[in-house]
């Protein structure tokens, strides 16, 4: 059964303490893996794309990468600002469909 | 511009009544969607509208009636719901739609629904 998992559930950092989250995937036929931020309340907001095991790609203190079973989103030094609720997306199978994670719940402290 | 707009922001209906919830792109997306996102869940997909047809209906309940006007706006006709779909509706746009690779989602903030 095709499945993402996302991994913490919630972890809360320092201001500037540097951290990963983690979306791994088992499915058939990865289209594509996709990063959201999602701040109480609100829609989804689109961070990444990536494509193919090896791409990187960077916004600001976000970093994201991806290899052939998971992705990693690497946060440097983050504020407080940046605390949301972080979901992963993979668009896989016959008919690209999306399936998302359960989301990672992170909380920066000044 | 990635946006997508929602109205209305927040509705509160009884089980009798009839409401709908809008969402507009202006972006020349092909591709709409419906979401419906429980508290700390992630969003379910409810319908997909691609070149302004129903591609997609996963088995939701009739109450909920999507309609595609053009390629810009799509609509949610709600009718006798309960207190369980009480939710955050998110609408959300895609260049290409089902079946296309490489085709990010765009999100609209979303309706928060709350059924008395």
């Amino acid at each position: 059964e095709d499945q993402v998992t996302q991994s913490p559930e919630a972890l809360r950092l320092q201001e500037g303490e540097s951290s990963s989250l983690n979306c791994s995937y088992t499915v058939s036929g990865l289209r594509g893996l996709f990063w959201y931020r999602q701040d109480p309340g609100k829609g989804p907001e689109f961070l990444f794309t990536l494509y193919s095991a090896g791409e990187e790609k960077e916004k600001e203190r976000l970093k994201a990468t991806l290899t052939k079973k998971e992705s990693f989103l690497h946060i440097t030094a983050p504020k407080p600002e940046d605390s949301a609720t972080y979901l992963c997306a993979v668009q896989a199978g016959d008919f690209n469909k999306f399936y998302f994670g359960s989301g990672t719940k992170l909380n920066v402290k000044p | 511009d990635t946006e997508v707009t929602q109205t209305p922001k927040h509705l509160v209906m009884g089980m009798t009544n009839k409401k709908s919830l809008k969402c507009e792109q202006h972006m020349g997306h092909r591709a709409m969607y419906w979401y419906k996102q429980k508290a700390k869940k992630p969003p379910e997909l409810m319908f997909v509208y691609s070149y302004e047809k129903l591609s997609i209906n996963e088995s939701v309940p009739s109450r909920f009636s999507p309609e595609c006007p053009n390629s810009s706006l799509l609509n949610l006709h709600l009718h006798a719901l309960q207190p369980e779909d009480s939710a955050l509706y998110l609408c959300a746009s895609s260049q290409r739609g089902p079946g296309a690779v490489r085709d990010t989602q765009y999100f609209g903030p979303g309706t928060r629904l709350t059924v008395l």
